[in-house]
């Protein structure tokens, strides 16, 4: 079955850590976006790849670093520098295309929690 | 700066009812539309997604319109179902944001039996 895996669904975090949240896909998609969501509220986008080796900051990406060493996966780190990590993290992938209307696919999302 | 609303925040009716969710934006230039649905602690699933220059979509129940105009869409969800129970967003695709969607606040859509 092609999808989108995100591990782990819950992760708690100690103050002053790093964590890494993992997104792959084998949708052979070439573009790839993590999103925060926070309760009761839409989704803000935090990093998005949209080829290997490249990726460009959305609008809450303080506190927050990404990879893209590979087309399938686009890891997600929270480092100490963000002070409210608190939310639900969703990943998602698409077909990259300048004007044509290919979806989003969200994957099940990680709640991170601080400890 | 583009801004994607829904209101109301929540909803709650009995089962059987028609019902409408509102989506409004603030600048037209859009690509599509999308609304999808979320189930508590769940990823999102893709409902319905109307290009820029439709005025509607429909899948079973669940009928989509556009109006770039007015900066509104509409969900139109026929014969509620306890099953229907979800928090319904909307996400657009802005002329200047290439691929990335903004997304509204959502709307939390409680069907009693």
């Amino acid at each position: 079955d092609g999808g989108i895996t995100q591990s782990p669904k819950y992760l708690f975090r100690k103050e002053g850590q790093n964590v890494t949240l993992s997104c792959e896909q084998n949708l052979n998609h070439d573009a790839m976006y993590w999103y925060r969501q926070d309760p009761g509220q839409g989704l803000r986008l935090i990093y998005y790849s949209q080829i290997v080796n490249d990726f460009q900051k959305g609008d809450i990406a303080e506190g927050y670093s990404v990879s893209r060493e590979k087309k399938e996966s686009f890891p997600l780190t929270v480092t100490s520098a963000q002070k409210n990590p608190t939310a639900f993290y969703l990943c998602a992938s698409s077909i990259y295309s300048g004007t044509s209307v290919e979806t989003q696919y969200f994957g099940p999302g990680t709640r991170l929690l601080v400890l | 700066k583009q801004e994607v609303t829904q209101i109301p925040a929540a909803l709650s009716v009995p089962e059987g009812e028609n019902l409408v969710l509102n989506c409004s934006f603030t600048d037209s230039a859009i690509y599509n539309l999308q609304w999808f649905r979320q189930d508590p602690g769940k990823g999102l699933t893709s409902l319905l997604l109307i290009q820029s220059s439709q005025r509607e979509q429909t899948s079973g129940r669940l009928n989509a319109s556009l109006d770039k105009s007015s900066g509104r869409s509409t969900l139109y969800i026929a014969a509620s179902q306890p099953g229907d129970s979800a928090t319904y967003l909307c996400a657009l695709r802005f002329y200047n944001a290439g691929n990335m969607l903004t997304f509204g606040g959502g709307t939390r859509l409680m069907v009693k039996p």
